[in-house]
């Protein structure tokens, strides 16, 4: 059982919007606006799309944007792209000594 | 171009040991805290281990504790995963990832292709 959930898949066609949910605690989502998110195409290593809730690396499309409220942060993707089909993850700084980073399950976007 | 490149893995038993490598390039290495992350065939990712860029700062997961033991050479821009006591369940790709926040541990900005490790009788 993942530490944050996510909806196993989404799915939406091409120029549409779609957003994915990723729910934590008040111990991590809600603790601490250091969420991330990763996206990963099959047989490939993630990649870094968003972080600290809401910001993007450096030279990725703005079609992409995060944010937060409460313990549910989401990630949304505009215009969506045949691309952008692949696995999205997010992840949470949680500080505990159980586990420092918690990720949730994955969530699979299609693009219709 | 940041470039990370694990090495190390493979199929061992139970109970036996194994040593990933993850060699670093294109950054300054010694400003940056590192991580591993594993991937099970099939699953999610996993966060496994972090240690900050002057190794005061070190941290694992419940799941390896006591087992798994992280260290970094920056001399050699290298960080290591000493993995003892393996078990099957820790059956994963294990990538080897950079932090995106200089002298800080806050998020996986960058990744490497991994290294498999198989651990079966």
């Amino acid at each position: 059982q993942s530490a944050l959930t996510q909806p196993a898949s989404v799915s939406g066609s091409p120029g549409q919007s779609i957003t994915i949910s990723c729910t934590g605690t008040s111990s991590d989502v809600g603790n601490f606006n250091l969420v991330s998110w990763y996206q990963q195409h099959p047989g490939k290593a993630p990649k870094l799309m968003i972080f600290e809730v809401n910001k993007r690396p450096s030279g990725l499309s703005n079609r992409f944007s995060g944010s937060k409220s409460g313990n549910t942060a989401s990630l949304t993707i505009s215009g969506l792209q045949a691309e952008d089909e692949a696995d999205y993850y997010c992840c949470s700084y949680a500080g505990r000594s159980t586990f420092t980073w918690v990720f949730g399950g994955g969530t699979k976007l299609t693009v219709l | 171009e940041v470039q990370l490149v694990e090495s190390g893995g493979g199929l061992e038993q139970p109970g036996r040991s194994l040593r990933l490598s993850c060699a670093a390039s294109g950054f300054t290495f010694d400003d940056y805290a590192m991580h591993w992350v594993r991937q099970a065939p099939g699953k999610g990712l996993e966060w496994v281990s972090s240690i900050s860029w002057d190794t005061t700062n070190i941290r694992y997961a419940d799941s390896v504790k006591g087992r798994f033991t992280i260290s970094r050479d920056n001399a050699q821009n290298s960080l290591y995963l000493q993995m003892n006591s393996l078990r099957v369940e820790d059956t994963a790709l294990y990538y080897c990832a950079k932090d995106g926040d200089l002298l800080r541990m806050n998020y996986f900005g960058y990744w490497g292709q991994g290294t498999l490790v198989t651990v079966s009788s």
